[in-house]
């Protein structure tokens, strides 16, 4: 089971909305992964979690708000979003950092109006 | 910076030919290597991966060679079919959590 279960599928919100996305994995993986993805970019890194504590933060804006509740769960706090912020955004997990592969959710399709 | 570069953003191939997508890298940090195959509004879908001790790998139709001296690492699916058109990412991670993503090439199988 390489299965990476994102949370909801599409999602349309407010600039003044609060919303969070959710990603689950049940493959036993320590690192947990937010990434952004535009048309026709490849994935951005976001958000990185190892054994459950924020490991890479690559600059993101404070609007986004990780957390990582268990070993399983991954959650994307958003607020106060802008309409550049749309995009797919992705979670992952793998087993740890290295040589290792990354397994990516379907992601979750965010407009923001 | 673009650290990992695919500098064919298309490529369109006859079904049962060979594809070949390359992919360029510039940090000799890097030892571990990938491949994802995407289809639009979806995640990216792990394919195949190489340690940089290798120079090849090979999975079923799918075969990743890596040539460290040139920075260069290539996906080879033979035989090609229409269900391989997507889009395909190659990655890059040099022993931390970061995984570097190409910009992708479109490939189109013909019928």
């Amino acid at each position: 089971d390489t299965e990476v279960t994102q949370t909801p599928k599409h999602l349309v919100m407010g600039m003044t909305n609060k919303k969070s996305l959710k990603c689950e994995q049940h493959m036993g993986h320590r690192a947990m992964y937010w990434y952004k993805q535009k048309a026709k970019k490849p994935p951005e890194l976001m958000f990185v979690y190892s054994y459950e504590k924020l490991s890479i933060n690559e600059s993101v804006p404070s609007r986004f708000s990780p957390e990582c509740p268990n070993s399983s769960l991954l959650n994307l706090h958003l607020h106060a979003l802008q309409p550049e912020d749309s995009a797919l955004y992705l979670c992952a997990s793998s087993q740890g950092r290295g040589q290792t592969e990354a397994f990516f959710g379907q992601g979750t399709r965010l407009t923001v109006v | 910076d673009q650290q990992v570069k695919q500098n064919s953003p298309s490529l369109s191939v006859q079904e049962g030919r060979i594809s070949i997508l390359n992919c360029d890298y510039t940090n000799s940090m890097f030892d571990y290597f990938l491949w994802y195959k995407k289809y639009p509004a979806e995640g990216p879908t792990f394919l195949i991966s190489i340690s940089s001790i290798k120079d090849k790998n090979e999975d079923g139709r799918f075969t990743v060679f890596l040539n460290k001296s040139a920075k260069h690492l290539s996906l080879h699916i033979v035989p090609s079919q229409p269900g391989d058109s997507a889009v395909y990412f190659c990655a890059a991670s040099a022993g931390t959590y970061k995984y570097i993503f190409g910009t992708g090439t479109r490939l189109k199988v013909l019928a």
